[in-house]
């Protein structure tokens, strides 16, 4: 069975500061990966995705598969980061995805 | 184009009843999934469903229940409620089956308190 795991419940950072996300996957087959985020009183979004490699509001996220790790990254941190960020795993050629517990980011001026 | 639609937005059962929560995918979305979200135990995989069929299903008593009718939109119930089924239950849709394109497009949720 796919497991994530997000080691940091919590992670403050000042504005402008390099910021991490951690993400750890456990799945024997070929995963796809996501971050989804979710702003103070909005949906869960999805922010990005492996597959795409794509850099979405400054962030960008490398799938490791040899460390199985999925860190969410920005370099600059700013205020409107703030939010409850979600790793996500999707089994390969399946729609059951599994989410980690979640890391709450908070920017500080 | 409208978004996921739950209803209803909040309810208060007791323990004992039951409860029916609702979902609209968007327009031309066939999988539709559901989430237990609680503080404690983040987002938890509830099933999914796909043409009317409950293709996967998580780790979850038999008490939770699902269905997905011909235009796609679902239903979850809880029989038997539990206190510790209070949480933000919250419903996803996307396009096509299992194409690695897809994401998962969130509905605002249904928060469940049991009394």
């Amino acid at each position: 069975a796919q497991r994530v795991t997000q080691p940091e419940k919590l992670l403050s950072v000042f504005k402008g500061a390099p910021v991490e996300l951690k993400c750890n996957y456990s799945y024997s087959g070929s995963p796809e990966l996501f971050w989804y985020v979710q702003y103070s009183r909005q949906r869960l979004q999805l922010l990005l995705r492996h597959i795409s490699r794509e850099s979405i509001k400054g962030f960008t996220a490398d799938l490791n598969k040899g460390e199985t790790s999925f860190h969410l990254k920005k370099p600059f941190a700013q205020e409107e980061d703030s939010a409850m960020y979600y790793c996500a795993l999707r089994r390969y050629n399946n729609n059951d995805m599994r989410f980690g517990a979640g890391t709450r980011l908070t920017v500080k001026p | 184009k409208a978004g996921v639609t739950q209803t209803p937005r909040y309810l208060i059962k007791t323990r004992g009843q039951q409860v029916t929560l609702s979902c609209s995918p968007i327009s031309g979305h066939r999988s539709v999934s559901w989430y237990q979200q609680t503080p404690g135990q983040g987002l938890q995989f509830l099933f999914e469903y796909f043409s009317e069929t409950q293709r996967n299903k998580g780790n979850f008593p038999g008490r939770f229940s699902g269905r997905q009718f011909s235009n796609s939109r679902s239903e979850m119930n809880v029989s038997t409620l539990e206190l510790g089924d209070s949480a933000l239950y919250l419903c996803a849709s996307s396009p096509e089956g299992r194409s690695g394109a897809n994401v998962l497009t969130f509905g605002a949720g249904s928060r469940l308190t049991v009394l």
